[in-house]
């Protein structure tokens, strides 16, 4: 049972360059999440979705946009990469509303 | 607004003393409270969780939270700190209007030998 899979797990980009990150569940989980992790906030909800074929914004949305054609995989993607954009990203799933969210690993991504 | 307050970025401890990290949220409404663990480059863990029933929760390692809804409160504690609990901690609370996950801002415990 692999969990939350998150790809890749280190990333350098440099300035103005696009990518996406990968997060595949294999729990049949609804709601899905993506945040990022900086030093002293915490972790802060970019996207996230209730179910296939949903999105929604969190807290701090702009510079991502997201994707969920499939139930097992959310995407998050960056246009246009910034250094402000330099994070630790965690992608996190779960079943219903009164059950813990299950996390990846994270992807370390450097904006140069 | 929905938020959650984590009182103390950083709490140090001796080893064997007792360990109480704060967590207040926002909510008209009772929330599902979480409490999470982080470990140096790791994702994180779940320690314990209130959804309802028994308002005193106990999780993982020791560790138990208490859901007090006049206060908003969420508070974790462990009786006597090991060296093993240091690492950073996290509260959590879904909020269902939204099906949002709000974390705090984390609070980082070390543990004095």
């Amino acid at each position: 049972n692999a969990g939350v899979t998150q790809t890749p797990k280190f990333r350098v980009l440099k300035t103005g360059q696009s990518m996406t990150l990968l997060c595949a569940q294999d729990m049949n989980h609804e709601y899905m999440y993506w945040y990022r992790q900086d030093p002293g906030m915490g972790l802060r909800l970019i996207h996230y979705s209730v179910g296939e074929g949903t999105t929604a914004k969190g807290e701090v949305p702009d510079g991502y946009n997201v994707s969920r054609l499939k139930k097992q995989n959310f995407l998050l993607g960056l246009e246009s990469a910034a250094p402000s954009q330099t994070s630790v990203y965690f992608c996190a799933s779960k079943k219903t509303e009164n059950t813990e969210a299950f996390f990846g690993q994270g992807t370390r991504l450097t904006v140069v | 607004a929905q938020s959650v307050t984590q009182l103390g970025s950083h709490v140090s401890v001796s080893e064997g003393a007792l360990v109480l990290l704060r967590c207040n949220y926002s909510s008209s409404v009772p929330p599902y409270l979480f409490w999470y663990v982080q470990y140096p480059n790791q994702g994180l863990q779940l320690l314990l969780k209130y959804t309802t029933g028994a308002t005193l929760v106990k999780g993982i390692n020791g560790f138990e939270a208490e859901f007090k809804k006049s206060e908003t409160s969420f508070h974790l504690t462990k009786p006597s700190a090991h060296m093993s609990d240091a690492a950073e901690y996290f509260c959590a609370v879904f909020y269902s209007s939204a099906s949002k996950i709000i974390f705090g801002s984390g609070t980082r415990l070390s543990i004095r030998p």
